[in-house]
């Protein structure tokens, strides 16, 4: 368990919705992380907040937003829903941003889109 | 960050050492090698990390070459639960940390 938690497990809706993907960090860490894992690209990065704001940004699409709310925690909207946004969508935590600091995953939220 | 070569498959039996290489011979010299796996389907897990000198944790071994153009993770008592995708990555300390994940290895630890 690395204290990283993500909510839901499974999720399935249609194109065109709109869904919110949440991610609680490991306590004290104040950056968080989403990457998303498809068959065909494999595990990529979206974005990287850090207390608040946003730190870096990855291959995100448009459609596809995120916030870290004052209790640190993280979401991850996705919206106009496509076949292809179907994938694993994982979070993870670290301490901060200076520094090395090694990343702790969620168990992730696995997105059909039907 | 530096590209990483791995191989995308390999064979281990259970209770022998598996070692994993791993080539990254345009790393920089702030750049540091990193160790992840991924069970299945589950999150990503840190392993293990180094800059130049051999790094040892509960989990691991890296042995990184004099010149840093390659390393080899080193799982001294493989179990079945070893059975993964392992990647190496390279990247820079400090500022933004994302990772960036090649294809990896898939380790497949045999009774």
């Amino acid at each position: 368990d690395s204290g990283v938690t993500q909510t839901p497990k499974h999720l399935i809706t249609a194109t065109g919705q709109r869904v919110t993907l949440r991610c609680s960090p490991r306590s004290g860490d104040l950056s968080v992380y989403w990457y998303q894992q498809s068959l065909d690209q494999g595990l990529q990065f979206l974005i990287q907040y850090y207390n608040g704001e946003e730190r870096a940004k990855g291959n995100i699409l448009e459609r596809f937003s995120a916030q870290q709310f004052p209790d640190l925690h993280s979401e991850l909207n996705l919206s106009s829903l496509e076949l292809g946004d179907s994938a694993l969508y994982f979070c993870a935590s670290s301490v901060g941003t200076l520094g090395l600091n090694e990343q702790y995953f969620g168990p992730g939220t696995r997105l059909t889109v039907t | 960050d530096a590209k990483t070569t791995q191989p995308p498959s390999m064979d281990c039996a259970e209770g022998r050492a598996a070692n994993l290489p791993c080539n990254h011979s345009t790393i920089s010299g702030n750049e540091y090698v990193y160790w992840y796996r991924q069970i299945h389907s589950q999150g990503p897990q840190y392993i293990i990390h180094g800059l130049k000198n051999n790094e040892t944790n509960e989990m691991a071994s890296l042995i990184i070459t004099e010149d840093r153009k390659s390393s080899t993770l080193i799982l001294p008592h493989a179990t079945l639960r070893d059975t993964a995708v392992y990647y190496c990555i390279v990247r820079v300390g400090g500022g933004a940390q994302k990772l960036v994940f090649g294809q990896g290895t898939r380790l497949t630890i045999n009774p």
